[in-house]
């Protein structure tokens, strides 16, 4: 079965700063899919950025990039420029690039501050 | 493109009486459409997955019985908490995602899940 791993529970960053946010997985794929969702306090779950396992190019989403290892399983996620609308819980998740039901499978998620 | 909405956003009822909690896509076919349950500062628990025109698919763990899933149409699914109790307090959340092509997929991306806003259940 495929495991998330976010390390770190909590993130600061001042505003106009730059953060990353780390996410490691366990997979014995070689196609899957890899997303960044953000949970505001609203609790609305909003897509950040996704990224297709083949594609050797690091997906990038305005001031959100990631650093996608293949090798190493290792997916973070880039936030530049920090702004106080992007304080909110982040979680990484991953699903199969096969079948029609195919399940997210998220992460225990990182709760990002952003301070003046 | 891509909105999901869910109905109630908060719903307060008796321990004892079923609440039904309805999640919709509103500019594209579900093709499958999936239920979670949020703890307080916790991630997202998968429920349950349901399939347009086949009976819902449950996690392990998840009573069937208890939580009916109903994907009525392919713009609609039901989650109906039956017999509530206070430990079914909890955030409950959808998402969609659609595998028709064209209008039908209304500017979606057909691997990537949608979320609706969530439903707050408190049990009393």
């Amino acid at each position: 079965a495929q495991t998330v791993t976010q390390s770190q529970p909590e993130m600061s960053v001042q505003e106009a700063e730059t953060v990353t946010l780390s996410c490691t997985y366990d997979t014995s794929e070689s196609d899957y899919y890899l997303f960044w969702y953000k949970q505001p306090p609203s609790r609305q779950m909003i897509l950040v950025i996704r990224q297709e396992a083949y594609k050797q190019q690091n997906a990038t989403e305005n001031r959100f990039s990631v650093n996608f290892q293949k090798a190493a399983k290792s997916f973070s996620l880039k936030i530049s420029d920090s702004q106080l609308g992007d304080a909110a819980m982040y979680f990484c998740a991953y699903r199969t690039f096969t079948g029609t039901a195919s399940k997210l499978t998220f992460g225990t998620g990182t709760r990002l501050q952003v301070t003046l | 493109g891509a909105v999901v909405s869910q109905h109630p956003s908060w719903v307060i009822c008796k321990s004892g009486t079923s609440v039904k909690i309805e999640c919709r896509s509103l500019d594209f076919q579900a093709t499958t459409m999936f239920w979670y349950r949020q703890f307080p500062k916790q991630s997202l628990m998968l429920m349950a997955t349901s399939n347009e025109g086949s009976k819902a698919t449950y996690e392990q763990g998840v009573e069937k019985d208890k939580f009916l899933i109903n994907h009525a149409s392919l713009t609609l699914s039901t989650l109906t908490v039956t017999s509530a109790h206070p430990e079914d307090s909890s955030f409950y959340i959808c998402s969609a995602i659609t595998y028709r092509t064209g209008i039908l997929a209304g500017g979606t991306s057909t691997d990537t899940q949608y979320f609706g806003p969530g439903t707050r259940l408190t049990v009393l």
